[in-house]
């Protein structure tokens, strides 16, 4: 009973590195997001996709990458990590169409980004 | 656009007792989904409740229930007896209900959160 699994749970990067944040479900949704949450902002959206090869900007796009080859998979990437993009990070997924239009998101459990 | 406003940062709420935590949200919109989320010290985001806007019967989940205000455009959180596990940060959270893509594209936008605490 995985549900939406993000890895990894904490990293540290220095200003300009590259890297991706992991997000897999397991519940063939076809809905997938990423959000970040920073203090007194709540949750922002950063990018979303409603399905395999299907991406869209959310409010916070900038500096961030998204691609969905598969269903099961969204990875979010940072080409040049800045100090700004220090955060938590949520991947969540949930159902779509007729039958699930009033569906919750499924929340992975975060990473806590750190960037020097 | 949709805002969604929490104006308590935080509360404190005794064991046993019961808290309000306030949410009102801005739309021209009819029809939509009002969600609470828990996020307790674990980071985990926890689905509390759901309000669908064309229901006008108020959501309830055991010692959690709310109190929607569909033309005031308030959605308030009750947690009744409330336990020390209870402790989290809340997050009110909207979703518009229109039909695009089967309602795909509609992203849950969330306000800024109220920090509960417990005191036993």
């Amino acid at each position: 009973n995985a549900g939406v699994t993000q890895t990894p749970k904490f990293q540290v990067l220095k200003t300009g590195q590259s890297m991706t944040l992991q997000c897999a479900q397991d519940m063939n949704h076809e809905y997938m997001s990423w959000y970040r949450q920073d203090p007194g902002m709540g949750l922002r959206l950063i990018h979303y996709s409603v399905g395999a090869g299907i991406t869209d900007q959310g409010e916070v796009p900038n500096g961030y990458n998204v691609s969905r080859s598969t269903t099961e998979d969204f990875p979010l990437r940072l080409l040049s990590a800045a100090p700004s993009q220090t955060s938590v990070y949520f991947c969540a997924s949930r159902e779509s169409g007729i039958s699930s239009y009033n569906s919750p998101l499924h929340f992975g459990n975060g990473t806590r980004l750190t960037v020097t | 656009a949709q805002t969604v406003t929490q104006s308590q940062p935080e509360m404190s709420v005794q064991e046993a007792e019961t808290v309000t935590l306030s949410c009102t949200y801005d739309t021209s919109e009819s029809d939509y989904y009002l969600f609470w989320y828990k996020q307790p010290p674990s980071r985990q985001m926890i689905l509390v409740i759901r309000q669908e806007a064309y229901k006008q019967q108020n959501a309830t989940e055991n010692r959690f229930s709310v109190n929607f205000q569909k033309a005031a455009k308030s959605f308030s959180l009750k947690i009744s007896d409330s336990q020390l596990g209870d402790a989290a940060m809340y997050f009110c959270a909207y979703r518009s209900a229109i039909w695009n893509y089967g309602g795909a594209t509609n992203k849950l936008i969330f306000g800024t959160g109220t920090l509960l605490a417990v005191q036993p």
